[in-house]
Protein backbone atom coordinates (compact mmCIF):
# COMPACT_ATOMS: atom_id res chain seq x y z
CA UNK A 1 0.00 0.00 0.00
CA UNK A 2 1.01 3.42 -0.03
CA UNK A 3 0.54 6.70 2.31
CA UNK A 4 -0.55 9.41 0.28
CA UNK A 5 -0.97 12.81 1.98
CA UNK A 6 -2.35 16.64 0.02
CA UNK A 7 -1.50 19.25 1.60
CA UNK A 8 -4.23 21.40 3.54
CA UNK A 9 -7.61 19.06 3.46
CA UNK A 10 -9.29 22.40 3.15
CA UNK A 11 -9.45 25.70 1.31
CA UNK A 12 -11.23 29.18 0.79
CA UNK A 13 -10.08 30.87 -2.61
CA UNK A 14 -11.71 33.96 -4.43
CA UNK A 15 -13.26 33.33 -7.75
CA UNK A 16 -10.27 34.70 -10.38
CA UNK A 17 -7.43 33.74 -8.12
CA UNK A 18 -5.53 29.86 -8.52
CA UNK A 19 -5.39 27.21 -6.14
CA UNK A 20 -2.30 24.61 -6.35
CA UNK A 21 -2.82 21.13 -4.81
CA UNK A 22 -0.04 19.32 -3.56
CA UNK A 23 -0.23 15.10 -3.49
CA UNK A 24 2.77 13.58 -1.86
CA UNK A 25 3.30 9.70 -1.47
CA UNK A 26 5.66 7.91 1.09
CA UNK A 27 7.08 5.72 -1.84
CA UNK A 28 7.50 5.73 -5.28
CA UNK A 29 4.72 4.73 -7.49
CA UNK A 30 4.25 4.27 -11.07
CA UNK A 31 0.69 6.21 -12.09
CA UNK A 32 -1.18 8.96 -10.29
CA UNK A 33 -4.39 10.55 -10.40
CA UNK A 34 -6.18 13.59 -9.94
CA UNK A 35 -9.89 13.38 -9.45
CA UNK A 36 -12.86 16.12 -8.48
CA UNK A 37 -15.91 15.01 -7.18
CA UNK A 38 -18.16 17.97 -7.34
CA UNK A 39 -20.95 18.08 -4.54
CA UNK A 40 -23.08 15.74 -3.66
CA UNK A 41 -21.88 13.76 -6.76
CA UNK A 42 -19.25 11.18 -7.68
CA UNK A 43 -15.14 11.49 -8.52
CA UNK A 44 -14.40 11.99 -12.10
CA UNK A 45 -11.07 11.59 -13.11
CA UNK A 46 -9.26 14.76 -14.36
CA UNK A 47 -5.62 13.41 -15.52
CA UNK A 48 -3.35 11.00 -15.04
CA UNK A 49 -0.28 12.62 -13.80
CA UNK A 50 3.14 11.67 -15.87
CA UNK A 51 6.54 11.51 -14.53
CA UNK A 52 8.63 13.74 -16.78
CA UNK A 53 5.98 14.48 -19.57
CA UNK A 54 2.25 16.09 -20.03
CA UNK A 55 -0.77 14.73 -17.81
CA UNK A 56 -3.33 12.81 -19.75
CA UNK A 57 -6.29 14.74 -19.97
CA UNK A 58 -9.81 13.52 -19.69
CA UNK A 59 -12.43 14.59 -21.95
CA UNK A 60 -14.08 17.74 -20.81
CA UNK A 61 -10.85 19.18 -18.84
CA UNK A 62 -7.84 21.24 -20.10
CA UNK A 63 -4.62 22.00 -19.01
CA UNK A 64 -5.13 25.68 -18.92
CA UNK A 65 -7.54 24.73 -16.38
CA UNK A 66 -5.83 22.58 -14.39
CA UNK A 67 -2.27 22.21 -14.78
CA UNK A 68 -0.82 19.69 -13.21
CA UNK A 69 2.98 18.88 -12.46
CA UNK A 70 4.59 15.49 -11.79
CA UNK A 71 8.30 16.28 -11.22
CA UNK A 72 9.32 12.94 -9.67
CA UNK A 73 8.04 9.09 -8.86
CA UNK A 74 6.06 10.69 -4.90
CA UNK A 75 5.02 14.04 -5.98
CA UNK A 76 2.66 15.76 -8.36
CA UNK A 77 0.36 19.19 -8.21
CA UNK A 78 -2.86 19.93 -9.51
CA UNK A 79 -3.43 23.61 -10.05
CA UNK A 80 -7.10 24.77 -10.37
CA UNK A 81 -7.08 28.12 -12.54
CA UNK A 82 -9.00 31.23 -12.87
CA UNK A 83 -11.52 30.03 -10.14
CA UNK A 84 -15.10 30.13 -10.29
CA UNK A 85 -18.04 29.00 -7.83
CA UNK A 86 -18.42 26.13 -10.16
CA UNK A 87 -15.12 24.37 -8.91
CA UNK A 88 -15.96 24.33 -5.17
CA UNK A 89 -15.36 20.56 -5.29
CA UNK A 90 -13.27 18.25 -3.94
CA UNK A 91 -10.45 17.56 -5.43
CA UNK A 92 -8.43 13.96 -4.70
CA UNK A 93 -5.49 12.34 -5.83
CA UNK A 94 -4.77 8.95 -6.10
CA UNK A 95 -1.84 6.38 -6.99
CA UNK A 96 -1.22 3.16 -8.30
CA UNK A 97 1.89 1.28 -7.01
CA UNK A 98 4.69 -0.34 -9.03
CA UNK A 99 3.53 -3.84 -10.68
CA UNK A 100 -0.25 -3.34 -9.98
CA UNK A 101 -3.10 -2.75 -12.31
CA UNK A 102 -4.21 0.92 -12.60
CA UNK A 103 -7.23 -0.19 -11.10
CA UNK A 104 -5.66 -0.70 -8.01
CA UNK A 105 -5.61 3.05 -6.56
CA UNK A 106 -4.83 4.42 -3.01
CA UNK A 107 -6.63 8.04 -2.69
CA UNK A 108 -5.53 10.37 -0.36
CA UNK A 109 -7.35 12.15 2.29
CA UNK A 110 -8.84 14.88 -0.56
CA UNK A 111 -8.94 18.60 -0.39
CA UNK A 112 -12.23 20.62 -0.31
CA UNK A 113 -12.20 23.82 -2.23
CA UNK A 114 -14.95 26.45 -1.96
CA UNK A 115 -14.71 29.26 -4.22
CA UNK A 116 -16.39 32.23 -3.11
CA UNK B 1 -21.31 4.87 -20.42
CA UNK B 2 -20.45 2.00 -18.02
CA UNK B 3 -20.55 4.06 -15.16
CA UNK B 4 -22.21 2.42 -11.91
CA UNK B 5 -25.47 3.88 -10.44
CA UNK B 6 -26.32 2.87 -6.59
CA UNK B 7 -29.35 2.45 -5.00
CA UNK B 8 -30.52 3.63 -2.54
CA UNK B 9 -29.04 6.92 -3.11
CA UNK B 10 -29.73 7.44 0.42
CA UNK B 11 -30.56 4.73 3.73
CA UNK B 12 -31.68 4.98 7.24
CA UNK B 13 -31.31 1.84 9.72
CA UNK B 14 -31.26 1.19 13.13
CA UNK B 15 -27.28 -0.06 14.91
CA UNK B 16 -27.33 -3.56 14.21
CA UNK B 17 -29.44 -4.08 11.45
CA UNK B 18 -27.92 -4.94 8.22
CA UNK B 19 -27.59 -2.40 5.18
CA UNK B 20 -27.88 -3.62 1.48
CA UNK B 21 -26.57 -1.07 -1.50
CA UNK B 22 -27.22 -2.25 -4.89
CA UNK B 23 -24.99 -1.16 -8.10
CA UNK B 24 -26.20 -1.70 -11.51
CA UNK B 25 -23.45 -1.25 -14.52
CA UNK B 26 -24.17 -1.42 -18.23
CA UNK B 27 -20.78 -2.68 -19.73
CA UNK B 28 -19.31 -5.79 -19.30
CA UNK B 29 -15.90 -5.49 -16.82
CA UNK B 30 -12.79 -6.67 -15.49
CA UNK B 31 -13.81 -6.22 -12.31
CA UNK B 32 -16.03 -4.05 -9.44
CA UNK B 33 -14.67 -2.46 -6.20
CA UNK B 34 -16.85 -0.92 -3.28
CA UNK B 35 -15.45 2.27 -1.88
CA UNK B 36 -15.97 3.95 1.39
CA UNK B 37 -16.20 7.72 1.86
CA UNK B 38 -16.60 9.27 5.30
CA UNK B 39 -17.84 12.96 5.60
CA UNK B 40 -16.48 13.65 2.05
CA UNK B 41 -12.89 12.80 2.27
CA UNK B 42 -10.21 10.13 0.80
CA UNK B 43 -11.71 7.09 -0.08
CA UNK B 44 -11.17 3.65 1.54
CA UNK B 45 -11.33 0.82 -0.97
CA UNK B 46 -13.01 -1.94 0.84
CA UNK B 47 -13.16 -5.03 -1.82
CA UNK B 48 -12.66 -6.16 -5.10
CA UNK B 49 -15.05 -8.88 -6.97
CA UNK B 50 -13.50 -9.65 -10.32
CA UNK B 51 -15.67 -10.60 -12.87
CA UNK B 52 -15.24 -14.25 -12.70
CA UNK B 53 -16.77 -14.54 -8.88
CA UNK B 54 -19.73 -14.41 -7.56
CA UNK B 55 -19.26 -13.57 -4.13
CA UNK B 56 -16.62 -12.50 -1.82
CA UNK B 57 -16.56 -11.75 2.20
CA UNK B 58 -14.08 -9.49 3.96
CA UNK B 59 -15.15 -9.21 8.14
CA UNK B 60 -18.85 -7.68 7.95
CA UNK B 61 -18.89 -6.79 4.37
CA UNK B 62 -20.31 -9.49 1.43
CA UNK B 63 -20.37 -8.40 -1.93
CA UNK B 64 -22.14 -10.49 -4.77
CA UNK B 65 -21.71 -10.14 -8.33
CA UNK B 66 -24.37 -10.85 -11.26
CA UNK B 67 -22.60 -10.28 -14.92
CA UNK B 68 -25.57 -11.62 -16.57
CA UNK B 69 -28.08 -8.73 -14.86
CA UNK B 70 -24.55 -6.48 -14.40
CA UNK B 71 -25.47 -5.34 -11.06
CA UNK B 72 -23.30 -6.25 -7.70
CA UNK B 73 -24.37 -5.70 -4.27
CA UNK B 74 -23.33 -4.75 -0.82
CA UNK B 75 -24.26 -6.04 2.33
CA UNK B 76 -22.85 -4.75 5.49
CA UNK B 77 -23.92 -6.98 8.34
CA UNK B 78 -24.83 -5.83 12.16
CA UNK B 79 -24.36 -1.96 11.13
CA UNK B 80 -22.32 0.63 13.33
CA UNK B 81 -22.50 3.75 14.05
CA UNK B 82 -19.06 3.97 12.55
CA UNK B 83 -20.23 2.65 8.69
CA UNK B 84 -22.53 5.87 8.14
CA UNK B 85 -20.77 7.30 4.64
CA UNK B 86 -21.29 7.12 1.27
CA UNK B 87 -20.72 3.73 -0.33
CA UNK B 88 -19.46 3.77 -4.10
CA UNK B 89 -19.83 0.92 -6.72
CA UNK B 90 -16.50 1.51 -9.40
CA UNK B 91 -16.07 -0.47 -12.82
CA UNK B 92 -12.96 -1.42 -14.07
CA UNK B 93 -13.81 -1.96 -18.57
CA UNK B 94 -10.15 -4.13 -18.58
CA UNK B 95 -6.69 -4.29 -16.90
CA UNK B 96 -5.35 -1.39 -17.34
CA UNK B 97 -8.46 0.93 -17.78
CA UNK B 98 -10.18 3.61 -16.08
CA UNK B 99 -12.02 3.17 -12.67
CA UNK B 100 -15.55 4.50 -13.29
CA UNK B 101 -17.13 5.83 -10.35
CA UNK B 102 -20.86 5.34 -9.42
CA UNK B 103 -22.96 7.91 -7.73
CA UNK B 104 -23.24 6.44 -4.28
CA UNK B 105 -25.64 5.46 -1.61
CA UNK B 106 -25.43 7.84 1.47
CA UNK B 107 -25.72 5.35 4.33
CA UNK B 108 -26.87 6.79 7.73
CA UNK B 109 -26.65 4.37 10.79
CA UNK B 110 -29.21 5.56 13.37
CA UNK B 111 -28.46 5.22 17.15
Amino acid sequence: SAVISQKSSRDICQRGTSLTIQCQVDSQVTMMFWYRQQPGQSLTLIATANQGSEATYESGFVIDKFPISRPNLTFSTLTVSNLSPEDSSIYLCSVTPPDLPTYEQYFGPGTRLTVT
Amino acid sequence: SQQGEEDPQALSIQEGENATMNCSYKTSINNLQWYRQNSGRGLVHLILIRSNEREKHSGRLRVTLDTSKKSSSLLITASRAADTASYFCATVKNRDDKIIFGKGTRLHILP
